[in-house]
């Protein structure tokens, strides 16, 4: 069965410090999203993707967080400086454009 | 905005023993209704959904079904067993590929 993968699982790193988180979605879908989850705290959308643009962001996805594909299987999330505050685990998913969407089995970054 | 609002956990319930954990949503329109289940380890799995009041979801012995009049969907299971153990997060999107809002998640434990 096809599913979504994550790189890496675990991410480390200095705050200030550029990261990229990788996903590549299940083949034939069409729309992109990442989520977040602070420990403890609910699930959060960040944003959505389709047709090579953001269809939709959260107040959370400000300057510092971008998305691309830059080619036809990945999907990442940049954030291009991080702060204490984005230690979270990170979820991809991907869907058809129907209601479900399909996730990730999550990078957990940790900003020191 | 859209909110979802689920039982607080953890949740310890016996082998066998009967399962409820309580979901409530508030939104505009007719939003598709859904519980993810996530594994200690693991990303979100999709358990059921509904797209439709008075629609039944069902899976692995779950179900779940969607109540307009008192904005509910309330996940039931008849017998628990140990495996089922895991956090289980009420979710509602609002349009066919949209953002999914979830609830705060409610762990489930569950002893032989």
């Amino acid at each position: 069965e096809p599913e979504v993968t994550q790189t890496p699982s675990h991410q480390v790193t200095q705050m200030g410090q550029e990261v990229i988180l990788r996903c590549v979605p299940i083949s034939n879908h069409l729309y992109f999203y990442w989520y977040r989850q602070i420990l403890g705290q609910k699930v959060e959308f960040l944003v959505s993707f389709y047709n090579n643009e953001i269809s939709e962001k959260s107040e959370i996805f400000d300057d510092q967080f971008s998305v691309e594909r830059p080619d036809g299987s990945n999907f990442t999330l940049k954030i291009r400086s991080t702060k204490l505050e984005d230690s979270a685990m990170y979820f991809c998913a991907s869907g058809q454009g129907e209601e479900t969407q399909y996730f990730g089995p999550g990078t957990r970054l940790l900003v020191l | 905005g859209d909110s979802v609002t689920q039982m607080e956990g953890p949740v310890t319930l016996s082998e066998e023993a009967f399962l409820t954990i309580n979901c409530t949503y508030t939104a505009t329109g007719y939003p598709s209704l859904f519980w993810y289940v996530q594994y200690p380890g693991e990303g979100l799995q999709l358990l059921l959904k509904a797209t439709k009041a008075d629609d039944k979801g069902s899976n692995k012995g779950f179900e779940a079904t969607y109540r307009k009049e008192t904005t509910s969907f309330h996940l039931e299971k008849g017998s628990v067993q140990v495996s089922d153990s895991a956090v289980y997060f009420c979710a509602l999107s609002n349009n066919a590929g949209n953002m999914l809002t979830f609830g705060g998640g409610t762990r489930l434990m569950v002893k032989p």
